[in-house]
């Protein structure tokens, strides 16, 4: 079935640029996705590719996809103490519902 | 924006009660689900609905029922708590059809149950 796997930790020093990773199965997502989730609250959407881009820039944040490889990661550059969260990878499955298929999500920790 | 709410943000309930976890959208999407997060198990769909009064399925539907009877309103409901249930619950939305599958989330309801 599909599959999405990230790393479980990051630790980075402020002001470094993070690269968070991860893997998926299913070849047919049209769209992958980046949610941010900080302490006690809901996932906020960060940024989306489309299955047929290699890459997009959205200020600090940069998406590369490797469709080939199933890779997709996310850097974000110049990290402050502020982008400490956990960060989850998502794919879209088609046609099931608009169902997403989630990754265990990534605990960044930014110190000082 | 897209307004997701749950009627929540932390609940106490007791083993054998019957618990309402109530979700609100406001931008008229089709597809509405909930989620349950645990620590290292990332979240798992536990059902969803693409239309009213239609539900379907999720990856860990057991112990668990839903109700749509309005297009902006998803209620997930435990018939009988159990202390497994002890989770945190999100809700989400997305507008439905194709290439439309971004998914708004809601604040979270983290419930205990004792």
């Amino acid at each position: 079935g599909e599959d999405v796997e990230q790393s479980l930790f990051l630790s980075v020093r402020e002001g470094d640029s993070s690269v968070i990773n991860c893997t998926y199965t299913d070849s047919s997502s049209t769209y992958l996705y980046w949610y941010k989730q900080e302490p006690g609250a809901g996932l906020q959407l960060l940024t989306y590719i489309f299955s047929n881009m290699d890459m997009k820039q959205d200020q600090r944040l940069t998406v590369l996809l490797n469709k080939k490889d199933k890779h997709l990661s996310l850097r974000i550059a110049d990290t402050q103490t502020g982008d400490s969260a956990i960060y989850f990878c998502a794919e879209s499955i088609g046609n099931q519902g608009g169902k997403l298929i989630f990754g265990q999500g990534t605990e960044l920790s930014v110190k000082p | 924006d897209v307004k997701v709410t749950q009627s929540s943000r932390y609940l106490v309930k007791r083993t054998g009660e019957k618990v309402f976890l109530e979700c609100v959208q406001d931008m008229d999407h089709e597809n509405m689900f909930w989620y349950r997060q645990d620590p290292g198990l990332g979240l798992r769909l536990i059902y969803f609905s693409y239309d009213v009064k239609m539900k379907e399925k999720g990856d860990i539907p057991e112990g668990y029922s839903v109700s749509r009877e309005k297009k902006e309103r998803f209620s997930l409901i435990l018939e009988s708590a159990s202390t497994n249930q002890t989770s945190m619950y999100l809700c989400a939305s997305s507008l439905g059809g194709a290439l439309q599958e971004t998914q708004y989330f809601g604040p979270g309801t983290r419930l205990l149950v004792l």
